[in-house]
């Protein structure tokens, strides 16, 4: 089936510790894109990636870090840097404009 | 700054009734409004879109209203349903970026 695979579905982070967060597609798609999602807030772009070896911040990238070395492949990393990183994280791609498809998400939560 | 303003943030609709949802934007760049439907749990999904050379689309029970001159535009759910409770998400987009910017959300609710 093609779609989204965004892994683990709950993560617990370490005061201090970096963490990466998959998102995998076979979609076939360009475009792949990071949203943050906070209660009350909607979602927040932090990063996105048009083509492969490039990427572009969006609202919201300080303490956080993205690589797209593979089409597929648009993992996250939330560092140390990043002070508020509990949240739902969703990964999204798309073809054409608009019409973006999204992964079941990741739960990051700080202990 | 928030370019995107969706309202209400909840609603509380009877099963048969209308829902309408509403979003108002401010970058008159968007030729592109979409609207998502997120379940508890879940990344959203695709429900209708439209773009600014139309002023109503209708898929189903869903129709999106659009107003440009205003700048808003608008969902309404016909015979809402409890199924139909959900996270609703309005966007915009400007042809050649393909990123989208959210509105906050509306937390719809369908009851008996």
């Amino acid at each position: 089936d093609g779609g989204i695979t965004q892994s683990p579905k709950y993560l617990f982070r370490k005061e201090g510790q970096n963490v990466t967060l998959s998102c995998e597609q076979n979609l076939n798609h360009d475009a792949m894109y990071w949203y943050r999602q906070d209660p009350g807030q909607g979602l927040r772009l932090i990063y996105y990636s048009q083509i492969v070896n490039d990427f572009q911040k969006g609202d919201i990238a300080e303490g956080y870090s993205v690589s797209r070395e593979k089409k597929e492949s648009f993992p996250l990393t939330v560092t140390s840097a990043q002070k508020n990183p509990t949240a739902f994280y969703l990964c999204a791609s798309s073809l054409r404009q608009g019409e973006a498809f999204f992964g079941q998400g990741t739960r990051l939560t700080v202990v | 700054q928030q370019q995107v303003k969706q309202s209400p943030q909840s609603l509380i609709v009877q099963k048969g009734g209308i829902s309408i949802i509403n979003c108002a934007y401010e970058n008159t760049a968007f030729d592109y409004f979409p609207w998502y439907q997120q379940f508890p749990g879940k990344g959203p999904a695709l429900l209708i879109a439209i773009r600014p050379d139309v002023s109503e689309k209708k898929e189903g029970r869903f129709t999106i209203s659009f107003n440009k001159s205003a700048k808003q535009f608008s969902l309404h759910i016909m015979d809402s349903q409890p199924g139909d409770s959900a996270t609703y998400f309005c966007a915009a987009s400007i042809f050649g970026n393909e990123k989208l910017t959210f509105g906050t959300g509306t937390r719809l609710t369908i009851i008996p």
